[in-house]
């Protein structure tokens, strides 16, 4: 069965802090890997593509990377404003998107 | 680029009652759709997938006689849920995808039925 699990549900790290979220999936026929962040009554807003094992991408203090079975998110000298729920979504074969439980990343000041 | 909007950002309504939702893409034409609902602190729930032109298609369990969508445009998709009940209370987001490409989301529309 495909899915998509992301760990840890929640993660409080303090400003500066270093740390990574991890999204774990299993899925027939991979079409890409999305990472989105989304704000307390907010749509998501999309941050990453990734289509294949090896592939990285960076957007200011996040970099996202893959693997056959796994996906991390590492976030480098959080600040305040990065606190948010990441979502991770994986595009099977037949283009549709299986969504992660999101986690939840709290930067205390 | 890659802009969605969704009109009412907020709505309350009587139960009973009928609520219409807009989205739009802003600045690109959007082959595809997507409408979502989501319950506090949980993950989006796909309800249906809209094509301009053609009927959407619902997911398991989403009744398509109470969310009805209409994909006017390439820039434009609506769900109206009719005769709203209070648990029908929920943050409503919609999506726009070119092609078979990252999909952009709208701000949500959080809907209080009483």
């Amino acid at each position: 069965e495909d899915q998509v699990t992301q760990s840890p549900e929640a993660l409080r790290l303090q400003e500066g802090e270093s740390s990574s979220l991890n999204c774990s999936y299993t899925v027939s026929g991979l079409r890409g890997l999305f990472w989105y962040r989304q704000d307390p009554g907010k749509g998501p807003e999309f941050l990453f593509t990734l289509y294949s094992a090896g592939e990285e991408k960076e957007k200011e203090r996040l970099k996202a990377t893959l693997t056959k079975k796994e996906s991390f998110l590492h976030i480098t000298a959080p600040k305040p404003e990065d606190s948010a729920t990441y979502l991770c979504a994986v595009r099977r074969s037949n283009y549709q998107l299986i969504w992660g439980a999101g986690t939840k990343l709290i930067i205390k000041p | 680029g890659a802009v969605v909007s969704q009109h009412p950002s907020w709505v309350i309504c009587k139960s009973g009652t009928s609520v219409k939702i807009e989205c739009r893409s802003l600045d690109f034409q959007a082959t595809t759709m997507f409408w979502y609902r989501q319950f506090p602190k949980q993950s989006l729930m796909l309800m249906a997938t809209s094509n301009e032109g053609s009927k959407a298609t619902y997911e398991q369990g989403v009744e398509k006689d109470k969310f009805l969508i209409n994909h006017a445009s390439l820039t434009l998709s609506t769900l109206t849920v009719t005769s709203a009940h209070p648990e029908d209370s929920s943050f409503y987001i919609c999506s726009a995808r070119i092609g078979y490409n990252e999909q952009f989301f709208g701000p949500g529309t959080r809907l209080t039925v009483l």
